[in-house]
């Protein structure tokens, strides 16, 4: 099992609709979690920052963590074509490194 | 502009012949990393520092080199490119627990 799953998609949503992206992970040692946006043949971007559990809401994103379930959610309202990308989920321990583990990503369509 | 460098964006290059991708960031982070992207394996890291002269071994090391002689630089070498290092290429900083900032990416391509 990996540590980090993430549903590679493609992932199609008309325009204007509630957009959930998620990812598992198996480390109970991860305290901070991250989501990052990628479009096609750039770097990915940091989108979403937050630490332990709880939620985080950025304009029409909301990141959720679920540290007892082992999960974490982005949440994308009222969705935009150029929110097609790829969005990544990462996570890292408190201490140490705090090297990040990548989840593969998953890949957003949003037609209008 | 708060930003990380890398150069070149494209490369080309031939098996064995030795080369250099660049990175410098501006930010007077502390963590740097580089990965590479390929279809279906996501983001793997190769190495990273965590400060000047400071250097770790990240998930698929083999291949490559790195140093850390500034805290702004951290250059990739590929001593004797292979095929199998045909991918793409990021370099990312980051300070503590934050979250990273990536380059814009380079292209390599090993014929």
């Amino acid at each position: 099992q990996k540590e980090v799953e993430q549903d590679p998609g493609p992932l199609s949503v008309p325009e204007g609709a509630i957009v959930s992206l998620n990812c598992t992970y198996s480390n109970s040692a991860f305290q901070y979690f991250m989501w990052y946006r990628q479009y096609s043949r750039k770097g990915p971007e940091l989108l979403m920052y937050t630490y332990s559990s709880g939620n985080k809401e950025d304009g029409r994103f909301t990141a959720q963590v679920d540290k007892s379930s082992k999960y974490i959610s982005l949440f994308i309202r009222d969705s935009q074509p150029s929110d097609s990308a790829t969005y990544l989920c990462a996570m890292s321990p408190s201490g140490g490194s705090y090297i990040p583990t990548f989840g593969r990503g998953t890949s957003l369509i949003v037609h209008p | 502009e708060a930003q990380v460098t890398q150069n070149p964006r494209y490369l080309i290059t031939v098996t064995g012949k030795k080369l250099t991708v660049t990175c410098s960031q501006n930010m007077n982070h502390e963590y740097m990393s580089w990965y590479r992207q390929d279809p279906g394996l996501g983001l793997r890291q190769i190495y990273y520092s965590m400060n000047v002269e400071v250097t770790d071994k990240g998930d698929v090391p083999e291949g490559y080199k790195v140093s850390r002689k500034e805290k702004r630089n951290f250059p990739l070498i590929l001593e004797s490119p292979s095929p199998n290092q045909t991918s793409l290429y990021f370099c990312a900083s980051k300070q503590g627990p934050g979250g990273y900032t990536f380059g814009s990416g380079t292209r390599l391509t090993v014929v």
